[in-house]
């Protein structure tokens, strides 16, 4: 079983600013089985990104997803007040433990 | 507009039994693999369970397996889970959600879940 770590735990940065969160698989995967969910306190996960770079409807250009192997990342290239949430990889049945954005 | 509404969640005792439902709308139901995902509070993402178009294929997390049955009515455009034997650490919000999956799988629309409490 693939086990899916996300890195760091918290990320706290100021509007404008680029935020880079890493998925890291447990042996390597095919690349388009990764996706990215976002989750808003109190609201139910939104999907971002599935293929590994595929954006999902209506989701902004800021968002980007890269990587392969064992190495994944999602990057938000300029940081919104409403960027903040909790991101979560997934591959197949497997969650990561998520990263939490915060905007300061 | 896709709608997925989940209900049936509240307080069981432990040893105790429960039925969720997700109700289904703005899509052509029948034509889509549905899923279940908990989330304990405070804590991450966990899939539970998922069932094919046709209802054919059926898949479930080892955590709820032989516990948690995951059935759907086409009919009446509905997804459920009958959850049995339930413990404290089912304690958590259960989401109902579309899934897309051929050869890999992500979840397009979720609902906005239930919470069940396991508790004496």
């Amino acid at each position: 079983e693939i086990v899916l770590t996300q890195s760091p735990g918290t990320l706290s940065l100021s509007p404008g600013e680029r935020a880079t969160l890493s998925c890291r698989a447990s042996q390597s995967v095919i690349r388009y089985y990764l996706v990215w969910y976002q989750q808003k306190p109190g609201q139910a996960p939104r999907l971002l990104i599935y293929g590994a770079s595929t954006r999902a409807t209506g989701i902004p250009d800021r968002f980007s997803g890269s990587g392969s192997g064992t190495d994944f990342t999602l990057t938000i290239s300029r940081l919104e007040p409403e960027d903040s949430a909790v991101y979560y990889c997934q591959h197949s049945w497997t969650f990561g433990q998520g990263t939490k954005v915060e905007i300061k | 507009e896709v709608e997925l509404v989940e209900s049936g969640g509240g307080l069981v005792q432990p040893g105790g039994s429960l039925r969720l439902s997700c109700a289904g709308s703005g899509f052509t139901f029948r034509n889509f693999s549905l899923t279940w995902v908990r989330q304990a509070p405070g804590k991450g993402l966990e899939w539970l369970a998922y069932i094919s178009r046709d209802s054919n294929t059926i898949y479930y997390a080892d955590s709820v397996k032989g516990r948690f049955t995951i059935s759907r009515d086409n009919g009446k455009n509905s997804l459920y889970l009958q959850m049995n034997s339930l413990t404290a650490a089912d304690t958590a919000v259960f989401y109902c959600a579309r899934a897309l999956y051929s050869d890999y799988v992500y979840f397009d629309s979720w609902g906005q879940g239930t919470l069940v409490s396991v508790s004496s």
